[in-house]
């Protein structure tokens, strides 16, 4: 069974702090991606990674996959109130049959 | 519209009803999912399908039961609902492995 860990599963800052979260398996992923959800809507995606190593930015926020492919991170610089939400890693099963499980997922609160 | 529906948005339900959610896509998306969301496990697979009459068990199958005769509906059916079902239920679609998954806004359902 493919498990993806993440960290923290919370974490409240300041404004203008950065911070990382975690996404941790035993287990190889074909890619990678990170998902953010606002309060009684879906996921909705953020970026995919798919190449070991590979490093993502999207604005103030920086994706790394890992060499081995089987963890990666989300850092965000200067982290904003619009940050606030549930940020989830989702990784799809090396095997091409689609399945895609998540990681319990991080909830983020940036006070003003 | 284009999109991923799915129905009802909340439902409420006695112990030992069957009850079915209903989700439809119309991008015909070979891949389909079902998931539940509680906290502190973030998005949890029941099940999923890779094309019409094609599905499979995720990681909390147990209680649950679907179909997939065509490939743009995918219903969820609770047999004998429990009050550990209670929960919101999220349904997503990809094209293929690895690709963003869309999500509906969800069913949340309520045993008591």
């Amino acid at each position: 069974t493919q498990l993806l860990e993440q960290s923290p599963q919370f974490l409240s800052i300041q404004e203008g702090e950065n911070l990382t979260v975690y996404c941790n398996s035993s287990s190889v992923f074909s890619s990678l991606q990170w998902y953010r959800q606002e309060p009684g809507e879906g996921p909705v995606l953020l970026v995919t990674v798919v190449t070991g190593g590979e490093v993502k930015k999207l604005k103030r926020l920086t994706f790394q996959f890992g060499d081995a492919r089987k963890d990666s991170s989300l850092h965000i610089t200067a982290a904003q109130p619009g940050d606030t939400g549930l940020y989830l890693c989702a990784g799809a099963n090396s095997g091409n049959t689609g399945k895609l499980i998540f990681g319990q997922g991080t909830t983020l609160q940036v006070k003003p | 519209d284009a999109g991923i529906t799915q129905s009802p948005r909340y439902k409420i339900t006695e112990t030992g009803r069957q009850v079915t959610l209903m989700c439809h896509q119309t991008w015909s998306h070979s891949y389909m999912f079902w998931y539940r969301q509680d906290l502190g496990h973030g998005l949890r697979l029941i099940y999923y399908s890779a094309a019409a009459d094609i599905t499979d068990k995720g990681e909390v199958p147990d209680g649950y039961v679907v179909s997939r005769s065509k490939t743009e509906n995918f219903p969820l059916t609770l047999e004998s609902a429990t009050r550990s079902q209670t929960s919101v239920y999220f349904c997503a679609s990809i094209e293929g492995t690895g690709t963003e998954a869309f999500f509906g806004q969800g069913t949340r359902l309520t045993v008591v």
